[in-house]
């Protein structure tokens, strides 16, 4: 059974610090890894994906794989109260699954 | 200039009825999916086809059944809907290859009364 656990949070960060958010998937064979962003009643928007092991930065965000450890993030600098969604990991489980597995999900809400 | 576009938006229906959902895309992209997100939030693919061709039938109730005329067109026809069929219910679509993942149509929200 291939699976991506997120927390489902609330996280509750103030304005201005950094939101962390982690992702763990069972597959060790994966290759892609996606984050995307929801905010309440809208669809998904992609933020950030990322391949390879380390850290990739774009803007205020920054996704950090480990795949030994099976492990991916999303760091959110100068978080702002516009950050406040529900975050989704999807990964690219290997083995011809020919789709994106979501985790259900974190929402951030940050506070002024 | 809508990337993944879906009609209807809002779809209030009631139990025994048949409706139909549309999506198109215009992104040139190979595969489209039907996902359902439940009240939850998580996202549960339906189905999933490849230049019209259907390679993912998760277990779905055989009241629901996906049509793609051309690979930019992927629709969702529901027979005999239920309330446990109230959801929001989105289209998505990609490279085969799903490099750059999914763009996301913007749902269709059903409510079965």
């Amino acid at each position: 059974q291939k699976e991506v656990e997120q927390n489902s949070g609330p996280l509750s960060v103030p304005e201005g610090a950094i939101a962390s958010l982690n992702c763990t998937y069972s597959d060790r064979g994966s290759q892609s890894f996606f984050w995307y962003r929801q905010y309440s009643g809208k669809s998904p928007e992609l933020i950030m994906f990322i391949y390879s092991n380390g850290d990739k930065e774009d803007g205020r965000f920054t996704a950090q794989l480990n795949k030994a450890s099976q492990y991916v993030s999303l760091l959110i600098r100068d978080s702002q109260p516009s950050d406040s969604a529900t975050y989704l990991c999807a990964v690219d489980f290997s083995g011809g699954y020919n789709k994106l597995i979501f985790g259900a999900g974190t929402r951030l809400a940050v506070h002024p | 200039d809508t990337a993944v576009s879906q009609t209807p938006k809002y779809l209030v229906t009631q139990m025994g009825n048949d409706k139909s959902i549309k999506c198109e895309q215009n992104l040139g992209h190979d595969t489209m999916y039907w996902y359902k997100q439940d009240s939850k939030k998580f996202l549960k693919i339906m189905f999933s086809y490849n230049n019209k061709e259907l390679i993912i039938n998760e277990t779905v109730p055989n009241r629901f059944s996906p049509k793609s005329p051309d690979k930019a067109h992927l629709n969702l026809h529901i027979n005999s809907l239920e309330l446990g069929d109230s959801a929001v219910y989105f289209c998505a679509s990609s490279q085969t290859d799903r490099v750059h993942g999914y763009t996301f149509g913007s749902g269709t929200r059903l409510t079965v009364v």
